[in-house]
């Protein structure tokens, strides 16, 4: 059965303090690992596309990475602005039609 | 592009009444996907469609629930009747080949 986990739970840094957010996943066949950030009533947004082992993805302080079995979100030096949860996703099903499977996500939380 | 459009944003309605949320996908967007989310459970896949048909309703919680998609642009989930622990927020997505792009939810309390 395909299964996306992610860790910590919760994770509250001060400012300035970087740190990294797991996301670890059984898939048969990975076509694709996303990552997305969620803030308080709204929807998720899109922040990543990682496809294979070794691949990096970058966004301001955040660095998304892969390996065969787990991927990172890589904050270096956070501000208060970067607090919020995060999900990552993989693609299941068959086919051309796929859905995404979500972790239950990373509340990340920014002290100043 | 105005992104994925859902309504209505908030919606609060008795037990046993009839609840339609409404979806515009992003114009050329093949699959549009309904999403549940709670605290306890997460964000949870209702049902899919590509190219305006049913894929998979694995995830519809029970037949109190039904989706459609008449056309392209346009998708609608209902809920009758509805139950107080149909309370949640649920979102509508769309995605062309790769990553799928979220509404901004409708939040519904059955009170």
């Amino acid at each position: 059965e395909d299964q996306v986990t992610q860790s910590p739970e919760a994770l509250r840094l001060q400012e300035g303090e970087s740190s990294s957010l797991n996301c670890s996943y059984t898939v048969s066949g990975l076509r694709g690992l996303f990552w997305y950030r969620q803030d308080p009533g709204k929807g998720p947004e899109f922040l990543f596309t990682l496809y294979s082992a070794g691949e990096e993805k970058e966004k301001e302080r955040l660095k998304a990475t892969l390996t065969k079995k787990e991927s990172f979100l890589h904050i270096t030096a956070p501000k208060p602005e970067d607090s919020a949860t995060y999900l990552c996703a993989v693609p299941t099903g068959e086919g051309s039609a796929r859905q995404l499977t979500f972790g239950s996500g990373t509340q990340l939380t920014v002290l100043p | 592009d105005a992104g994925v459009i859902q309504s209505p944003r908030h919606e609060v309605t008795e037990m046993g009444q009839e609840v339609t949320l409404r979806c515009k996908p992003i114009s050329g967007h093949n699959s549009l996907f309904w999403y549940r989310q709670t605290m306890m459970r997460g964000l949870e896949l209702l049902i899919y469609f590509n190219n305006n048909v049913p894929i998979d309703d694995s995830g519809m919680p029970e037949d109190r629930f039904s989706a459609k998609m008449p056309n392209a642009s346009f998708s609608t989930l209902k809920i009758q009747p509805s139950e107080p622990r149909d309370s949640a927020v649920y979102f509508c997505a769309s995605s062309q080949t790769g990553a799928a792009f979220f509404g901004q939810g409708t939040r519904l309390t059955v009170v």
